[in-house]
């Protein structure tokens, strides 16, 4: 089964309101990356967070590994109806690489 | 540079059929992975490939075969298609460990 979860599983916001995704795992985690989905797409890369308390941004969007490792989050400030798709963290050992179950935004315009 | 590239896009079978799917990189990855996406269930690795020459089990293998060909190339085989195995399946590559994946454009099958 899934070794991470991922909250909420779908989320509806206002264009122009905050989005944020958790991501949580039981294990301590080496890295964790992050994907996007459009609909009917394929995941497409987004960032790969690495040590513990890490920050990273990209225009709207701020992705964070927590203290111990085991939690991430990706936040949107100020959505838009191009951020529409489902968000995935995944976990990799190695060669290994697990994906949480998604959140899926849909942004209102 | 076409990336990662999946074949066929769609495709329909009776329960109890056999068929291959395909994939392709051009991008000279070591890794590749096969995943199958489900509605609420996320991506689930099916199995991967590290290298040339070594294939893995992933979360969900039962049911599935696969065969890394070449470098290039790594197939995914039903042998004996369910209906539970209608989902949406993602080859996807990776140059080397730790690095980020590359997926393909996916293959919808339906077992009917």
């Amino acid at each position: 089964g899934q070794q991470v979860m991922q909250i909420p599983q779908y989320q509806h916001v206002q264009e122009g309101e905050d989005f944020t995704t958790y991501c949580n795992s039981s294990t301590t985690l080496s890295n964790i990356q992050w994907y996007k989905q459009r609909p009917g797409g394929h995941p497409v890369f987004l960032i790969q967070l690495v040590k513990s308390g890490e920050v990273k941004k990209q225009k709207r969007l701020t992705f964070q590994f927590g203290e111990a490792k085991k939690n991430s989050s990706l936040h949107i400030t100020a959505t838009q109806t191009t951020d529409v798709g489902t968000y995935f963290c995944a976990k990799s050992g190695t060669y290994k690489y697990i994906f949480g179950t998604g959140t899926r935004l849909k942004v209102l315009a | 540079n076409a990336g990662v590239t999946q074949t066929p896009k769609f495709q329909v079978l009776k329960t109890g059929q056999s068929m291959t799917l395909q994939c392709a990189q051009d991008m000279n990855h070591n890794s590749m992975y096969w995943y199958r996406q489900d509605p609420g269930m996320g991506l689930r690795l099916i199995y991967y490939s590290a290298s040339e020459g070594t294939t893995d089990k992933g979360e969900v293998p039962n049911g599935y075969n696969v065969s890394r060909l070449n470098k290039r190339e790594f197939s995914l085989r039903l042998e004996s298609a369910a209906p539970s195995q209608t989902s949406v399946y993602f080859c996807a590559s990776m140059a080397a460990s730790n690095e980020k994946l590359f997926f393909g454009s996916g293959t919808q099958l339906s077992v009917l």
